[in-house]
C-alpha cells in the first residue's frame, strides 16, 4: 500500500517551458487536491477534485491546470512556467467520508 | 472565512522540557473539523489529528496532548517531555463542513528540540 505518490520528486524548468506532475493514490480515496508551499506562507489550494472527472479551483489557480481522468490519478498541468511558481508541491487524497487528508512527498519545482 | 493563525513562528526548548504550539483559528461554521500535521526535515507531511467542532474533549496520545477550547477558538498542541525527534514544523489545519472543501492551513511553527 504506497499511500499517495508523487512524480517526479524534483525538476527544474526554464521560464516558459511546460511539465506535468502526476499524483497518484492507492487508497480509493474520492477526492483529491494540489497545494503548494512556501517558505512563510504554508500550504495553499491550488485545485481540488471531488470525484473522477470534476475539478474545482482553489484559493491559488492561476497559471495551472488539472485533470482527473481517472479515480487513481490527479495530474497538475503548468503550460507555461514563471519564476513565481517555484515552490513546492503538494498532492492530497482523502475520502468522502471523513476529513483528513493524507499527503504525498512533495514536489520540489525550480523555475529559473 | 476561514483563518487560522499560529503565532509562534519558532519555537527552540531542551530536551525532556515540555512545549505547547498555538493554534486559533477563524470560522462561521458551526460544524468544523480542527487538524494537527508535523512536517519532518524529510519533507513529508504527517497527519496527527483531527478533532470535531462538536466534541471539546481533550485528547492524549502518548506524550503528544491536545486542548481544544470553542470559548477562545483554540486548539492548542502540547508536547510533554520533547525529544529530538520531534523538531519539526507543526500546522494546525481547519477544514468547515459545507461550501469548502479545502483545508486552510497556518503559517506553521518550526519546533527545534535541543539536545
Amino acid at each position: 500500500n504506497a499511500g499517495v505518490t508523487q512524480t517526479p520528486k524534483f525538476r527544474v524548468l526554464k521560464t516558459g517551458q511546460s511539465m506535468t506532475l502526476l499524483c497518484a493514490q492507492d487508497m480509493n480515496h474520492e477526492y483529491m487536491y494540489w497545494y503548494r508551499q512556501d517558505p512563510g506562507m504554508g500550504l495553499r489550494l491550488i485545485h481540488y477534485s471531488v470525484g473522477e472527472g470534476t475539478t474545482a479551483k482553489g484559493e491559488v489557480p492561476d497559471g495551472y491546470n488539472v485533470s482527473r481522468l481517472k479515480k487513481q490519478n490527479f495530474l497538475l498541468g503548468l503550460e507555461s512556467a514563471a519564476p513565481s511558481q517555484t515552490s513546492v508541491y503538494f498532492c492530497a487524497s482523502r475520502r468522502s467520508t471523513s476529513y483528513e487528508q493524507y499527503f504525498g512527498p512533495g514536489t520540489r519545482l525550480t523555475v529559473t | 472565512a476561514q483563518k487560522v493563525t499560529q503565532a509562534q513562528t519558532e519555537i527552540s526548548v531542551v530536551e525532556k522540557e515540555d512545549v505547547t504550539l498555538d493554534c486559533v483559528y477563524e470560522t462561521r461554521d458551526t460544524t468544523y473539523y480542527l487538524f494537527w500535521y508535523k512536517q519532518p526535515p524529510s519533507g513529508e507531511l504527517v497527519f496527527l489529528i483531527r478533532r470535531n467542532s462538536f466534541d471539546e474533549q481533550n485528547e492524549i496520545s502518548g506524550r503528544y496532548s491536545w486542548n481544544f477550547q470553542k470559548s477562545t477558538s483554540s486548539f492548542n498542541f502540547t508536547i510533554t517531555a520533547s525529544q529530538v525527534v520531534d523538531s519539526a514544523v507543526y500546522f494546525c489545519a481547519l477544514s468547515e463542513r459545507f461550501g469548502n472543501e479545502k483545508l486552510t492551513f497556518g503559517t506553521g511553527t518550526r519546533l527545534t528540540i535541543i539536545p
